[in-house]
């Protein structure tokens, strides 16, 4: 079975600061993905970045990377330049291979809040 | 890339009541979950729903309580049953693209249920 721990149930930081929230993850699969979301508090899920298992390079997509170490099983995701409207739920996420076990395993996510 | 149209976005509900939420794939797609997100918690899944056959229920979740239909590719109703206030939540659904949405991933815009 496919776990996700995210051991910061919340945090505070700085206005344009860098932040990494941890990730953590437990998998028998070789072949898996990976999956930062952010959630407001409207509630909707907002994609922020994935990275395969197979993936060499740590992923980037603007302020978001994600600082893989695979041997350890972490997927880290680090924002930089912190924005007030970074304020938010983050999630962690894992599916496994493709086709036949699609479905998404969240963490217990982590409140990020900007302080201005 | 896929769009979700889901509704209603929010509901406040008697107890004892049936409320049933609808999700609107602007794509034809195979898998589609519904999941469950208590106040401050993470996401739950409830069930996988599959055109064509039964819904797959996780650990916890019986159909009699969470109806499922998924008459066609692109539409699935969510029917929360015999609502009690431990069943107000946030209701995601979510889709499955390969190729389209983020990373194959789509979600609705979430219904926020209040049961009074």
């Amino acid at each position: 079975a496919q776990k996700i721990t995210q051991t910061q149930p919340g945090m505070f930081v700085q206005e344009k600061e860098a932040v990494t929230l941890d990730c953590t993850y437990d998998t028998s699969d070789q072949s898996y993905g990976l999956f930062w979301y952010k959630q407001p508090s409207s509630g909707e899920m907002i994609f922020l970045i994935y990275q395969g298992s197979y993936d060499e390079q740590n992923a980037t997509e603007g302020r978001y990377s994600l600082n893989f170490q695979k041997a350890r099983k972490s997927a880290n995701l680090v924002i930089s330049a912190s924005q007030l409207g970074d304020s938010a739920m983050y999630f962690c996420a894992m599916r496994g291979p493709n086709f036949g076990n699609e479905k998404l395993t969240f963490g217990t996510g982590t409140r990020l809040t900007i302080i201005p | 890339s896929a769009v979700i149209s889901q509704k209603p976005s929010r509901d406040i509900c008697q107890r004892g009541t049936s409320l049933t939420i609808q999700c609107q794939v602007d794509s034809q797609v195979t898998m589609m979950f519904w999941y469950r997100q208590q106040p401050g918690q993470s996401l739950t899944l409830i069930a996988t729903a599959n055109q064509g056959s039964e819904a797959t229920y996780e650990s916890g979740f019986v159909i009699d309580k969470f109806p499922i239909s998924r008459p066609n590719l692109t539409f699935s109703t969510l029917t929360v049953s015999n609502m009690s206030p431990e069943d107000s939540s946030i209701y995601l659904c979510s889709a499955v693209l390969w190729g389209q949405g983020d990373y194959g991933y789509t979600f609705g815009s979430g219904t926020r249920l209040t049961v009074v």
